[in-house]
């Protein structure tokens, strides 16, 4: 199957510093998507982006589907920032798709 | 819109015996697929259910079983529960199925203890 690794593996940031995490997948993929999951463990979507650049507020992402890996920033980072970021990729197998995470990026922003 | 809803949301079993989890998609949307999320294993894909029918699989054992009714509501089902069978378990819906292009949107999730 599909590889998809994510760096680093952790983040510590003083609040309104600035970061990038990093993925990298080892195939062609459908699609790909970066979630960040809360507390109580639902993953909530930050942006669906099989290619191309795409910006939500303080965050953006970029995914260069050619190169085999995407990018997320965190711009002016804030408490509410913390928190496991996963990017998941889409592969085809035997005809229909599967969903393949990397192992997240735990993220701590200190006041 | 209604988001995607998962039960029960708490449960602790014992060893043996089984369970069964609960997920309505989006209104609309005809796939849903099951994930589990452990420490160790991190969040693997178990399942994908698309008009009641079993699309794809994951690389788990028998035990864990699926099925999915005509209003797309989905149950899994985890029989003979090992120690190792504790996790969050999460559901995903999305209108055209996983390999589709557009976006999966996750439920809550159901974390399962097993003791």
């Amino acid at each position: 199957g599909i590889q998809v690794e994510q760096s680093p593996p952790d983040l510590i940031l003083q609040e309104g510093a600035n970061s990038t995490l990093r993925c990298n997948f080892s195939d062609s993929v459908n699609n790909l998507q970066w979630f960040h999951q809360n507390p109580w463990g639902q993953l909530i979507n930050l942006f669906y982006i099989p290619s191309g650049t795409k910006q939500n507020g303080r965050l953006s992402a970029t995914t260069v589907a050619t190169e085999r890996y995407s990018l997320l920033y965190i711009s002016s980072s804030q408490t509410t920032d913390s928190g496991v970021y996963f990017c998941a990729v889409v592969f085809v197998t035997d005809s229909w798709g599967k969903l393949q995470f990397g192992a997240g990026t735990q993220v701590v922003v200190t006041p | 819109k209604a988001g995607v809803t998962q039960t029960p949301r708490y449960l602790i079993k014992t060893r043996g015996q089984q369970v069964t989890l609960s997920c309505s998609p989006i209104s609309g949307h005809r796939s849903v697929s099951w994930y589990q999320q452990t420490p160790g294993q991190g969040l693997q894909f178990l399942f994908e259910y698309f008009s009641e029918t079993q699309r794809n699989k994951g690389n788990f054992p028998g035990r864990f079983s699926g099925r999915q009714f005509s209003n797309s509501r989905s149950e899994m089902n985890v029989s003979t529960l090992e120690l190792g069978d504790s996790a969050l378990y999460l559901c995903a819906s999305s209108p055209r199925g996983v390999g589709s292009t557009g976006e999966l949107f996750f439920g809550e999730g159901s974390r399962l203890t097993v003791l």
